[in-house]
């Protein structure tokens, strides 16, 4: 495809139930990102992979968040137990190579947790 | 631990002005910075990226400069039109690693 791919664009759960959200990056982008843009928070790094191995979990706002990415390519964000503080947008990139270049976002997933 | 400002948080022009984006960032130990457009309900799209050895890079009717050892990047926009209205978003990834630290935005209204 021509751009980074995001689905859902809309989810909306109960709270303590578990969501994926699942990212195409751009085809032959090694490098993928996934953010969070909250309203009071703004935008937040979450995680990023190089390849199918994530180095920098740091950004993780607990251990209900994981995220896997298999074949170098699609990427998938869960959440287990969702709370209310969850209800954001998260955001998706890719870039060429890791750090050098560019990040092309997605249109993101916006969550809702009722 | 890097923090980035933007200044103003909202800004409201006539079309045709040129205007600055102004953005700070306390860690000077960058490894480049970029800008970015939101529009309302949609991701985000990459305007400029400067590395760390750069001064400015320009595109079209935008001219970022970074200024790395004051910590400070401003976007001019020449000649601005309605279709430049959104926020704009600034954002550094550091040495260490290459996660985007991003400032809060300034919200642009070019007026017609």
């Amino acid at each position: 495809g021509a751009g980074v791919s995001q689905s859902p664009s809309n989810k909306v759960t109960e709270k303590g139930k578990d969501v994926e959200l699942r990212c195409d990056p751009i085809s032959g982008h090694t490098a993928l990102y996934w953010y969070r843009q909250s309203l009071g928070q703004g935008l937040e790094f979450l995680i990023y992979f190089q390849g199918n191995s994530a180095p920098d979990k740091s950004g993780l706002p607990s251990d209900r968040f994981s995220a896997e990415r298999t074949g170098g390519s699609v990427s998938t964000l869960t959440i287990q137990r969702t709370q209310q503080e969850d209800s954001a947008v998260y955001l998706c990139a890719s870039s060429l190579a890791l750090g050098a270049d560019t990040q092309y976002f997605g249109p993101g997933t916006r969550l809702t947790v009722l | 631990k890097q923090e980035v400002t933007q200044i103003p948080a909202a800004l409201s022009v006539p079309e045709g002005e040129n205007l600055v984006l102004n953005c700070s960032f306390t860690d000077s130990a960058i490894y480049n910075l970029q800008w970015f457009r939101q529009d309302p309900g949609k991701g985000l799209t990459s305007l400029l990226l400067i590395q760390s050895s750069q001064r400015e890079q320009t595109s079209g009717r935008l001219n970022a400069s970074l200024d790395k050892s004051s910590g400070r990047s401003t976007l001019y926009i020449a000649a601005s039109q309605p279709g430049d209205s959104a926020t704009y978003l600034c954002a550094v990834s550091m040495d260490s690693s290459y996660k985007l630290i991003f400032g809060s935005g300034t919200r642009l209204l070019v007026r017609p």
